[in-house]
């Protein structure tokens, strides 16, 4: 049980174009899913938290109108790199906490960003 | 503030040995979790153990085991009987307060090498 899935798990997009990444916990229900960052060799870094059903919460520094996210129902969240640089390319990772489970975060496997 | 430190960026061991990875926290609040996790190359992010700041035990799970010093604010992983697979990257996170759903803070990392 606890498995999230990511889609993509790679992409490669120019420079200006959108990239939407999906996250889906597959046999629960996530009340919260929470997107990270992670460039080579570093640790995660909170992007933001989502809720379902309302607006995410970002980290400060955070752009909220170029990373948005959207908790559409207890099972899915997408996040969306709208008008990507180079600079965006990294590693999303998404994470989902059940309401009903352990307090524990799963993760999803990741989606690897290149933006050329 | 809430702050997450392992010091040791890099650490090599033994197949069939076992291992101590450090992890120390920061944090005023008196209900709280910690966390292990292991980042293999391809990414994903894969729990290992949990450990609650009320728990009294400390946590194990199968090769795991997590030495709680609450008074030394530490939370290190101990691995026994090392295995190739075991390398890996590990990451200690602090999630502040009982609610499920809180945010993690990772700390930096420790690269685990295991030599056959």
């Amino acid at each position: 049980g606890a498995v999230v899935s990511q889609h993509p798990s790679r992409v490669i997009c120019k420079s200006g174009t959108s990239v939407k990444i999906e996250c889906r916990s597959l046999d629960f229900q996530a009340t919260t899913m929470f997107w990270y960052r992670q460039f080579p060799k570093k640790s995660l870094m909170l992007m933001a938290t989502s809720n379902e059903g309302s607006k995410a919460t970002y980290e400060q520094g955070v752009e909220k109108d170029k990373f948005l996210i959207n908790h559409a129902s207890l099972t899915l969240s997408t996040l969306t790199v709208t008008s990507a640089h180079p600079e965006d390319s990294s590693f999303y990772i998404c994470s989902a906490v059940s309401g009903t489970l352990t307090d524990t975060q799963y993760f999803g496997p990741g989606t690897r960003l290149t933006v050329l | 503030a809430q702050k997450i430190t392992q010091t040791q960026p890099g650490m090599f061991v033994q197949e069939k040995e076992a291992v101590t990875l450090d992890c120390t926290y920061d944090t005023s609040d008196q209900s709280y979790g910690l966390f292990w996790y292991k980042q293999p190359s391809s990414g994903e992010m894969i729990f290992l153990i949990y450990q609650g700041s009320y728990d009294e035990q400390n946590a194990t799970e199968g090769r795991y085991s997590l030495n709680f010093q609450k008074a030394r604010k530490s939370a290190n992983l101990v691995i026994s009987a090392s295995q190739l697979g075991d390398s890996a990257m590990y990451f200690c996170a602090m999630r502040e307060g009982r609610n499920q759903g809180g945010k993690l803070i990772f700390g930096q990392g420790t690269e685990l090498s295991v030599k056959p």
